[in-house]
């Protein structure tokens, strides 16, 4: 088992640029998770998913936007890139069962 | 909003010295778990917690979560180089809403 994958690793783009990060899991979780960390800031939850074709918002969502077609997979959308948005984000799922989560690589990400 | 104080934000001990982080919140939770994030990696699940006074051990890791179920501690004893990293705890209020992240308490072991 991969567990939680994302691509891509790493990742730079221009203001105004738009990007998508994806996030694959192989655990048969129900939900799926996008965060972002930021130097003394901990992780704030972005967007999450309680199962296949839905979704709902976290603490900072605004300029993302997500979509979950297929269980296995959470992708991430970034529609105008700023520099604000310059993080390190991580996808995460857990079952809902136990809810322990497993996070994947993380994407670091930077906006110039 | 639900709030996660993690206490302190840093730490720095001498190799075999002992270290203790703290979690409170200001509402009761329905349980907390505990992760480690080592530096440029991924947090990684380490423990969750879901009785009152509740006491789980994994071999130097202590982990309590309080009578009341609004605070937890993980305690490390004999600390070691490889205990380096970021320590995390996170709260839930119920089984179905998003657990909150404490900003964590980064361990620095001098050898």
């Amino acid at each position: 088992n991969a567990g939680v994958t994302q691509t891509p690793k790493f990742r730079v783009l221009k203001t105004g640029q738009s990007m998508t990060l994806l996030c694959a899991q192989d655990m048969n979780h129900e939900y799926m998770y996008w965060y972002r960390q930021d130097p003394g800031m901990g992780l704030r939850l972005i967007h999450y998913s309680v199962g296949e074709g839905t979704t709902a918002k976290g603490e900072v969502p605004d300029g993302y936007n997500v979509s979950r077609l297929k269980k296995q997979n959470f992708l991430l959308g970034l529609e105008s890139a700023a520099p604000s948005q310059t993080s390190v984000y991580f996808c995460a799922s857990s079952s809902d069962r136990t809810y322990e989560q497993y996070f994947g690589p993380g994407t670091r990400l930077t906006v110039t | 909003g639900q709030q996660v104080m993690q206490i302190p934000q840093y730490q720095h001990v001498q190799e075999g010295e002992d270290f203790t982080t703290y979690c409170n919140s200001s509402t009761t939770l329905s349980n907390i778990q505990w992760y480690k994030q080592r530096p440029g990696g991924h947090p990684v699940f380490l423990i969750q917690l879901v009785k009152s006074g509740e006491v789980k051990k994994q071999k130097r890791l202590t982990f309590q979560f309080g009578e009341a179920k609004k605070n937890s501690s993980l305690h490390i004893t004999a600390t070691q180089t490889t205990d380096v990293g970021t320590y995390f705890c996170a709260e839930r209020l119920s089984g179905n809403t998003p657990l909150v992240f404490g900003k964590g308490t980064r361990l620095s072991v001098i050898a």
